[in-house]
């Protein structure tokens, strides 16, 4: 069974802070994808990647795969209050069957 | 495009009793999967239909199961309802494409069981 661990569990910063959450395991993954949570409603998907050492921006958003595609890392430069989340990320096999991580609930006070 | 739908949104039921929860695709996307939510496991994968067939399944009892129609609406079904069986049930769509199964996620099912 591939085991997707996150850290950190829970992240509370202030506004215009930066951050980093991470995702690893000890198995190779074909994909990575990275979710976001808000309170009542399904995760929503942020990205995908599939290729080691695939970077990724979207806005503030920089998404990193690593060489190794076992490992991920999401980081927020400049964090705003509509950043606050749960995080998911979510690694799929050949099969397209996901497996995803605990999550990091992150937390941005103005 | 409309995005997934699942009803009932909210359910309230006691132990021992039976629940089916409905989930509507993406139009054109012909797999939905089926998660169960709780703090203490967070999300947990039930099974996959693609084409009216289970294609993956999860660590999950016999109680659990499910079914997809020909116009790929999903259905889930929980027998002999438990207390442990409280928790938030997503059903996601998606649509195999070049960067593999990326999931769409309705708003979820919030089941409770006292």
């Amino acid at each position: 069974t591939q085991l997707l661990e996150q850290s950190p569990q829970f992240l509370s910063i202030q506004e215009g802070e930066n951050l980093t959450v991470y995702c690893n395991s000890s198995s190779v993954f074909s994909s990575l994808q990275w979710y976001r949570q808000e309170p009542g409603e399904g995760p929503v998907l942020l990205v995908t990647v599939v290729t080691g050492g695939e970077v990724k921006k979207l806005k503030r958003l920089t998404f990193q795969f690593g060489d190794a595609r076992k490992d991920s890392s999401l980081h927020i430069t400049a964090a705003q209050p509509g950043d606050t989340g749960l995080y998911l990320c979510a690694g799929g096999d050949s099969w397209g069957k996901l497996q995803f991580g605990a999550g990091t609930q992150v937390v941005v006070t103005p | 495009k409309a995005g997934v739908t699942q009803t009932p949104r909210y359910l309230i039921k006691t132990r021992g009793q039976q629940v089916t929860l409905s989930c509507s695709p993406i139009s054109g996307h012909r797999s939905v999967s089926w998660y169960q939510q709780t703090p203490g496991q967070g999300l947990q994968f039930l099974f996959e239909y693609f084409s009216e067939t289970q294609r993956n399944k999860g660590n999950f009892p016999g109680r659990f199961s499910g079914r997809q129609f020909s116009n790929s609406r999903s259905e889930m079904n929980v027998s002999t309802l438990e207390l442990g069986d409280s928790a938030l049930y997503l059903c996601a769509s998606s649509f195999y494409g070049p960067r593999g199964n990326e999931q769409f996620f309705g708003p979820g099912t919030r089941l409770t069981v006292l």
